[in-house]
């Protein structure tokens, strides 16, 4: 069974330009997460979708966006890039929120 | 404060040593207690789950929750040079895979 499957695995980017980060989960799960984590905040959760609804939100500025499709692959946006963004942005799907959830590899930002 | 606290470490141990580790929190709210496991450029992967209070043991692995103390702890015995990675404690108030807030991890390295 294919894992989490996120696209691109890095990335570069300059300040100001806006970046799509892209989610596919395990065939069968409609519950994705999206976490940030970087060496001075840690794992931080951005949002949770499930059923293309978002259930949760974390506490990011409206820069940071997302959505899920009927397939529920997921996307997250960045608006405006800063330097602080740069960060592993992870992706996680369970088959729902209350079951267990797999993370994927990741997405290496780094914004110049 | 952060709502999670976690031993920064590294932690480094010789193989067969007992491993503890542990984190501290805030919120009274959480109820559900998460250990999770991180290999070098890869995503976290889910150890040990428990609800409330109360002790978990899977093979070598033991996870304790303390809500009195807010404290949690997990226990390697017989601790492998494979269980040399980043370990991170996580905790929800909302549901075992919904809106985790994250410590900022330990690095462990166990020597042959």
């Amino acid at each position: 069974k294919a894992g989490v499957t996120q696209t691109p695995r890095y990335l570069i980017k300059t300040r100001g330009q806006q970046v799509t980060l892209s989610c596919s989960p395990i065939s069968g799960h409609r519950s994705v997460s999206w976490y940030q984590q970087t060496p001075g905040q840690g794992l931080q959760f951005l949002f949770e979708y499930f059923s293309e609804t978002q259930r949760n939100k974390g506490n990011f500025p409206g820069r940071f966006s997302g959505r899920q499709f009927s397939n529920s692959r997921s996307e997250m946006n960045v608006s405006t890039l800063e330097l602080g963004d740069s960060a592993l942005y992870l992706c996680a799907s369970s088959r729902s929120p209350v079951d267990t959830q797999y993370f994927g590899p990741g997405t290496r930002l780094t914004v110049l | 404060q952060k709502e999670v606290e976690q031993d920064p470490g590294p932690l480094s141990v010789p193989e067969g040593a007992i491993v503890s580790l542990n984190c501290t929190y805030s919120n009274s709210a959480f109820q559900y207690f998460m250990w999770y496991r991180q290999y070098s450029r890869k995503g976290p992967e889910l150890l040990m789950y428990t609800y409330s209070s109360g002790n978990k043991e899977d093979g070598r692995f033991t996870a304790q929750v303390d809500k009195s103390s807010k404290y949690i702890s997990l226990f390697i015995r017989d601790s492998q040079p494979s269980d040399s990675a980043t370990y991170l404690c996580a905790m929800s108030d909302t549901g075992a895979n919904s809106k985790l807030t994250f410590g900022k991890g330990i690095t462990l390295s166990v020597r042959p």
